[in-house]
């Protein structure tokens, strides 16, 4: 399995724009969870689905952001307007269940930088 | 609430020392808890986990983490560290009681192994 794959994996963007990045999850795996990593804040989670639905939104920074899940396999973050306190990593992980024996697999990320 | 302090930012061990990399958490019910470890310009990869039994967990590459309750604590250890063990280590926790089904992470603590 190729593992969680995202893109872009760099993302450079002036203010104001939108900027929309994606994830396809692991075959099979039926949540999908996406984050923010920032030196100040470290690893927040900011939404996550299960079987495409949005379970809990409520990391989530404010109503520029917005994610959907259209499949099974597919899922996106768009941020628009983009703000420079954007600028961070970005990370989507998928899992199989989120029982006791849950792992999460994490993509590479993308790296965004809003000017 | 749950939350996870990981108290040093930086270890640094030589080369065939024993590493200690420290974590304590706090959740209401039961903790699921997890340890992730960052490579440069990659995602997070599981290491090992403790649900439940025997308080030493072994995991991936040589690491194990001893689980204890009294002291709220989940460090991760290693009896003889590498240099390509250099990276960025993140404790996670899940309270394992209700529908709860975010993790939580550390700020993360950067490991460096010298030669």
């Amino acid at each position: 399995d190729a593992g969680v794959i995202q893109s872009p994996r760099h993302e450079v963007t002036e203010m104001g724009q939108e900027v929309t990045l994606r994830c396809k999850p692991i075959s099979g795996h039926d949540y999908l969870f996406w984050y923010r990593q920032t030196m100040m804040r470290g690893l927040e989670l900011l939404i996550y689905f299960n079987n495409n639905v949005p379970i809990d939104d409520s990391g989530m920074p404010e109503d520029r952001f917005s994610a959907k899940m259209p499949n099974a396999s597919f899922s996106t973050l768009k941020i628009q307007p983009s703000e420079p306190r954007d600028s961070a990593v970005y990370f989507c992980a998928s899992s199989l269940g989120v029982g006791r024996f849950n792992i999460q697999y994490f993509g590479a990320g993308t790296r965004l930088s809003v000017l | 609430a749950q939350s996870v302090a990981q108290p040093e930012d930086q270890v640094n061990v030589a080369e065939g020392n024993p590493l200690t990399v420290k974590c304590t958490y706090s959740v209401s019910g039961n903790p699921y808890l997890f340890w992730y470890v960052q490579y440069p310009n990659r995602g997070l990869q599981f290491l090992l986990k403790y649900i439940t039994g025997d308080n030493l967990v072994k995991g991936s590459y040589g690491f194990e983490a001893e689980f204890n309750k009294s002291q709220t604590s989940f460090h991760l250890k290693k009896p003889s560290a590498l240099v390509s063990d250099s990276a960025l280590y993140f404790c996670a926790v899940r309270d394992g009681a209700g529908s709860n089904y975010k993790l939580t992470f550390g700020k993360g603590t950067l490991l460096t192994v010298n030669p």
